[in-house]
């Protein structure tokens, strides 16, 4: 079984563009979350998302935005990008969004912002 | 609000000794509370979850972790550390009564196993 993709792997930005960092989950899972993961630092709750409705934010500011299709695969927007914004993005799945749920990581969009 | 605190961001140890990562937690609401472990170049895979059923918990490769409530703490151990061991390890904390930070990882700890 496939496991939880993301695309694209790595993305080279300059400040003040755009960016659309795409997730499918695995098979079956409903639910999306998305992290962010500076180097050295453990990964920061972004977003959650469950049947196209988010049930979950962390502290960043409104330029980060999310959004959870039909088929259960996200995006993860990230508008007017900063230097600070270079970092791993990481995607987990998992069937519900219950917080005792096993959340199952993609390989992640390393994202450089110059 | 919650928060995850690993008390020592780097350990060391020689093949075959016993391995303790620490982490002390705080949270408004009951968590549940995961270990991941992060392999250089890898995805985080989950090692084991405590989700309020029995206090000590036994996850892959041999890794367990006790929940104290009276100590909010989740320290994992292993009897034996192995090469393959050598990764970075989070503690995290997960609660379903608020909507905003969720999840919390804590800083991460480095492993070294030295042959």
């Amino acid at each position: 079984d496939a496991g939880v993709t993301q695309s694209p792997t790595h993305l080279i930005k300059t400040r003040g563009q755009h960016v659309t960092l795409r997730c499918s989950p695995i098979s079956g899972h409903k639910s999306v979350s998305w992290y962010q993961q500076v180097l050295g630092q453990g990964p920061q709750f972004i977003f959650q998302y469950y049947e196209k409705e988010e049930r979950g934010r962390g502290n960043f500011p409104d330029r980060f935005s999310a959004r959870q299709f039909p088929n259960y695969s996200s995006e993860l927007n990230v508008n007017a990008l900063l230097l600070g914004d270079s970092a791993l993005y990481l995607c987990a799945s998992s069937l519900l969004a219950q917080p005792e749920e096993t959340q199952y990581f993609g390989p992640g969009t390393r994202l450089l912002v110059l | 609000a919650q928060s995850v605190t690993q008390l020592d961001s780097h350990v060391s140890v020689s093949e075959g000794t016993p391995v303790l990562l620490r982490c002390n937690y705080s949270s408004s609401y009951s968590p549940s509370l995961f270990w991941y472990v992060q392999h250089p170049n890898k995805g985080l895979q989950l090692l084991l979850k405590y989700t309020s059923a029995a206090t000590l918990v036994k996850g892959i490769n041999g890794f367990e972790a006790e929940f104290k409530k009276s100590e909010t703490s989740f320290h994992l151990t292993k009897p034996s550390a192995h090469m393959s061991d050598a990764a970075e390890y989070f503690c995290v904390v997960s609660v379903m009564k608020t909507s905003y930070d969720k999840v919390i990882f804590g800083p991460g700890t480095s492993l070294s196993v030295i042959p």
